[in-house]
This record gives C-alpha cells, sequence and structure tokens, in this order.
C-alpha cells in the first residue's frame, strides 16, 4: 500500500499561535481524510480534503480552526489555528484510493 | 457515532488464538465490516474487511454470523507484536461522505508471554 509522511512528526507550540501539518503520498490518492487522537481516547475524524475545493467538515470542527488545504492528489496540510492546551493531541492524515484507507504514523502536538 | 460495540479490553496467551468479538446488530445490507489495529505511538494499520462471507488473509480471519449482527477477528497464533487496540468499524461501499471511517473505542487486546 501507498506510504504517507507527515511532518512534523512532534511539535511543542505556544497557545495563541497556529501550525500547519503537513502530509504527503507516494502515490495518488481519490480521498484523503484528516482525523485527531486525544490522549488516551479513539480516533475521531476533523473532516475529508477534497482536492480543488473546500474539505468537508464533521460535526464540531470547523474550517476557522481547522483550515484544509488540498492542491493535488498526493498532498494536504492541516492547520491548527490559535492553540489552546485542548488541541494537544495526535493529528493522523490518511489515504485511499482504490484500495483500503491507510495512515500516517500522526504529528503529536503538545500545546502549553 | 460509531455503530459497533467492542469489549474494552482482552487478554491472550502468546501463541494461541486471539478472538475479538463485535457487536454490530444495525448493520445495513451494503455496510462492510473493516478491522483495524493500532500499536501504541503509531497509525492505524489495515487489517481484514468482509461483507457476508468468511474471510482470511496472511494476518488474520474474520468470521461474520449469519445475520451479519456480529463479527470476530481472529489472530491464529498471537505474538507479543499483536497488542495493540483493534477497531471494529463497520463502512458502507461507494465513494462519497460514506468513504470515511469512523472509529469506535476499539478493544485492547495485550498479549502475555
Amino acid at each position: 500500500s501507498a506510504v504517507i509522511s507527515q511532518k512534523p512528526s512532534r511539535d511543542i507550540c505556544q497557545r495563541g499561535t497556529s501550525l500547519t501539518i503537513q502530509c504527503q503520498v507516494d502515490s495518488q490518492v481519490t480521498m484523503m481524510f484528516w482525523y485527531r487522537q486525544q490522549p488516551g481516547q479513539s480516533l475521531t475524524l476533523i473532516a475529508t480534503a477534497n482536492q480543488g475545493s473546500e474539505a468537508t467538515y464533521e460535526s464540531g470542527f470547523v474550517i476557522d480552526k481547522f483550515p484544509i488545504s488540498r492542491p493535488n492528489l498526493t498532498f494536504s496540510t492541516l492547520t491548527v489555528s490559535n492553540m489552546s492546551p485542548e488541541d494537544s493531541s495526535i493529528y493522523l492524515c490518511s489515504g485511499r484510493d482504490t484500495g483500503e484507507l491507510f495512515f500516517g504514523e500522526g504529528s503529536r502536538l503538545t500545546v502549553l | 457515532d460509531a455503530k459497533t460495540t467492542q469489549p474494552t479490553s482482552m487478554d491472550c496467551a502468546e501463541g494461541r488464538a486471539a478472538n475479538l468479538p463485535c457487536n454490530h446488530s444495525t448493520i445495513s445490507g451494503n455496510e462492510y465490516v473493516y478491522w483495524y489495529r493500532q500499536i501504541h505511538s503509531q497509525g492505524p494499520q489495515y487489517i481484514i474487511h468482509g461483507l457476508k462471507n468468511n474471510e482470511t488473509n496472511e494476518m488474520a480471519s474474520l468470521i461474520i454470523t449469519e445475520d451479519r449482527k456480529s463479527s470476530t477477528l481472529i489472530l491464529p497464533h498471537a505474538t507479543l507484536r499483536d497488542t495493540a487496540v483493534y477497531y471494529c468499524i463497520v463502512r458502507a461501499a461507494g465513494m462519497g461522505g460514506s468513504e470515511k471511517l469512523v472509529f469506535g473505542k476499539g478493544t485492547k487486546l495485550t498479549v502475555n508471554p
């Protein structure tokens, strides 16, 4: 299956700042998704990253807080804006073409 | 919301079969059962999926009851490296919003020496 690389793998951020996470897939994929996994919890879907159009957000997530870009079939970014300690989580990128959904290793954010 | 119910945790002895149950009593006719696992500090990994027939691959077997309201993931010879959280997910086939996977809480499987 395809491989997803995420950058950064981890970061420590200050309250009120923003951080952009990059997701690069080594092959073209039809669908890309962003998930959040808070400490000790399961994965929660943030949004579907749509190529060339606005992302589709799940209930409880808004574009102003989590702007997403997807300029092509292999790349997407998620920005966590105006961070607070409650945003400390692992953020995971996932992709799917015709096979199964596969995931990156995640980006672990700690907000102080 | 997740459409599946799984035990919170299970233990298994190394070398023995691990049988992980999942209840999906509200599953629809066009929904598949998927299993993923997440080893600590890693992204989730696909294991297997099925519609109504039993399935087997190099990692595991999936047994789906005839009424499709429950299933069991079987790891035939569990190793310490199989210690992980196992997620059972139902997902409709086809494109669009149904492509997304909704994760429940999963089962924490601990394989003991």
